[in-house]
């Protein structure tokens, strides 16, 4: 168990809709970040925060959104969902930098239909 | 900006044997290196990471290596067992700039009892 703790484990939606997962990460990491895993994509970093701050961007679309609230939880957002957007969303936190050791959530896995 | 290709895409090895997985990277102020084992329905699990101020890392059975003027690292796996079958990721960062983990396209690790 990584520490790290991410809602729903799965998402099933519809075309058009719009989705919140949710992410926790360990006790004391400040920083975290999303990633999108697809059979042909991999592993791709979509954005990092730091303690309530937009650190960096990846290849984010711009239907996605993301925060980190005061508590440091983090949430993406993803709205008028596409078929292609179907994959496997990882959180992962870390100390500070990505430099630091970054453990990764168990992933929630959205299908859309 | 930084890409990280990893080979071979898949891995078949006896138990018992060693196995090798390779990765370039094209940013030559990359300065951490962590490989990630992934299980099936599970979220990537740091296994080792080296740092550019070193060569080679161990650990029990899994070691690194790292040429910085070739720019590759490599994951060694030694005595292999069926636990060890599962998906392998390098990464690299610099830290610096995008401040993101860029990921190598994984490799699928089996180990034949």
């Amino acid at each position: 168990d990584s520490g790290v703790t991410q809602t729903p484990k799965h998402l099933i939606t519809a075309t058009g809709q719009r989705v919140t997962l949710r992410c926790s990460p360990r006790s004391g990491d400040l920083s975290v970040y999303w990633y999108q895993q697809s059979l042909d994509q991999g592993l791709q970093f979509l954005i990092q925060y730091y303690n309530g701050e937009e650190r960096a961007k990846g290849n984010i679309l711009e239907r996605f959104s993301a925060q980190q609230f005061p508590d440091l939880h983090s949430e993406l957002n993803l709205s008028s969902l596409e078929l292609g957007d179907s994959a496997l969303y990882f959180c992962a936190s870390s100390v500070d930098a990505p430099t630091d050791t970054q453990y990764f959530g168990p992933g929630t896995r959205l299908t859309v239909l | 900006g930084e890409n990280v290709e990893q080979h071979p895409s898949t891995l078949s090895v006896q138990e018992g044997d060693s196995a090798v997985i390779k990765c370039t990277y094209s940013d030559s102020a990359s300065n951490y290196f962590p490989w990630y084992k992934q299980e099936l329905g599970k979220g990537p699990q740091l296994i080792i990471d080296i740092r550019s101020n070193v060569g080679e890392k161990k650990d029990q059975r899994i070691a690194v290596t790292l040429n910085k003027t070739a720019k590759h690292f490599s994951l060694h796996i030694t005595e292999t067992q069926p636990e060890d079958s599962a998906v392998y990721f390098c990464a690299a960062s610099n830290g610096r700039g995008a401040q993101k983990l860029v990921f190598g396209q994984g490799t699928r690790l089996t180990i034949n009892p």
